[in-house]
Formats: C-alpha cells, sequence, structure tokens
C-alpha cells in the first residue's frame, strides 16, 4: 500500500499569506497524485488533478507541482474562504489512499 | 447540473446489513467509473470500493472485503453499496464519487453530499 504523508497536519496562516502544503508518497507514483479541500460538513472538492493539473472553476491562486514522491499544493495570496481541509490522494495503484489531511485556520 | 445523491444511511447494529444508493443526474451516467469513499467522524478520507463504467471491473479495500459489494444500474443513473457484517468501525459518512477520467484510476472530480452510517447497539 502506497502511504501519503502531508505536512503540516494543521497551519494557522492570515489572509493574503502563500501556504505550501507537501504530500509525500512512500514511492514512486508518478503524477498520479490530486488535491482536495474540504470545508467543514461539505463533502471533498477536486482542487488540482495529476499533480498540477488545474480544475476549471478552481481559484487560479491554487496550484500544485511534484512528480515521483514529492508533491506540493500552493495557495497564493490566502483567503478567508480558504479555511478547510486539503487531502491528497494517490490514483497510481490499488489499493487508492489519501493523505491524513491538513487543516488550515486563517487567523 | 452535474450531481450525485446518496442515500440509503442509517442507525444499524452490529453484524447487520445496509444497502447505500446513490443516484446521478446532469451527465451520461453509463460513460464514467464510479466509486464510494468514507470518512469517519473527525477523521480523514478512506476509498472503500471501486467500479468500472460497465460494471464489469471490481475493486474493493481490504477493509471492507467480503463484506461489501459494489454494484450499479446504468438504465437507472444508480450506483449502490451492499454492506453486510457492519461494525463499529464502520461508522462513517459514505461519499459516492466520480472518476474523472484518465489513464489510471483517476481523480474524483464529483462528489455527492454523502450519507450517515452509524453501526451501534
Amino acid at each position: 500500500e502506497i502511504v501519503l504523508t502531508q505536512s503540516p497536519d494543521f497551519q494557522s496562516v492570515t489572509p493574503k499569506e502563500k501556504v505550501t502544503i507537501t504530500c509525500r508518497a512512500s514511492q514512486s507514483i508518478g503524477s498520479s497524485l490530486h488535491w482536495y479541500q474540504q470545508k467543514p460538513d461539505q463533502s471533498p472538492k477536486l482542487l488540482i488533478k495529476y499533480a498540477s493539473q488545474s480544475i476549471s472553476g478552481v481559484p487560479s491562486r491554487f496550484s500544485g507541482s511534484g512528480s515521483g514522491t514529492d508533491f506540493t499544493l500552493t495557495i497564493n495570496s490566502l483567503e478567508a474562504e480558504d479555511a478547510a481541509a486539503y487531502y491528497c490522494h494517490q490514483s497510481s495503484s490499488l489499493p487508492i489512499t489519501f493523505g491524513q489531511g491538513t487543516r488550515l485556520e486563517i487567523k | 447540473e452535474v450531481q450525485l445523491v446518496e442515500s440509503g444511511g442509517g442507525l444499524v447494529q452490529p453484524g447487520g446489513s445496509l444497502r447505500l444508493s446513490c443516484a446521478a443526474s446532469g451527465f451520461t451516467f453509463s460513460s464514467y467509473e464510479m466509486n464510494w469513499v468514507r470518512q469517519a467522524p473527525g477523521k480523514g478520507l478512506e476509498w472503500v470500493s471501486y467500479i468500472s463504467s460497465s460494471g464489469s471491473t471490481i475493486y474493493y479495500a481490504d477493509s471492507v472485503k467480503g463484506r461489501f459489494t459494489i454494484s450499479r444500474d446504468n438504465a437507472k443513473n444508480s450506483l449502490y453499496l451492499q454492506m453486510n457484517s457492519l461494525r463499529a468501525e464502520d461508522t462513517a459518512v459514505y461519499y459516492c464519487a466520480r472518476a474523472s477520467g484518465g489513464y489510471d484510476l483517476t481523480a474524483f472530480d464529483i462528489w455527492g453530499q454523502g450519507t450517515m452510517v452509524t453501526v451501534s447497539s
């Protein structure tokens, strides 16, 4: 099983700050890494697919990078509405796995 | 509007059964692979099961293999999860999620609102 480890688990940030969340895979997964945002009491929402591919309707301040085992989700100029949990997800091999999540709090 | 709506959750005793449904609308359901993903209270996301567009290929997480059965009815635009021999650790919100299409098991681009399953005596 491919284990995805996100860091940090929690971050408290101020609006307009730049935020970086990392996801490390226990073995190489190419670019088969996707990012989701989940706000409280809502279902997850796809932000980035295949490491860096943007999703229609997602604000341009969200971007992704990486390949192999190390991936990054970057949020430029954080907004109050970005308070949420963020998860990475690998689709390279079974079983499909998710990272443990990163909770972002807006100060 | 592209939409997935789950139903069928509820309170069930350990060892009991429950059948979840997911109604799809706004897209050609028969063209998409589908998944079930769950989230225990206060916890992260856990993939449960996958089914191909035709229903011919199915995968399960080890934690549910032999107890849960995924199926679909493309004529009714519906996805199902039959859950048997339920345990307390199956307590979670269950989401159905559409696979976006890609070269592997791919990203999940559309999610339902979820249905809560509680296993307790």
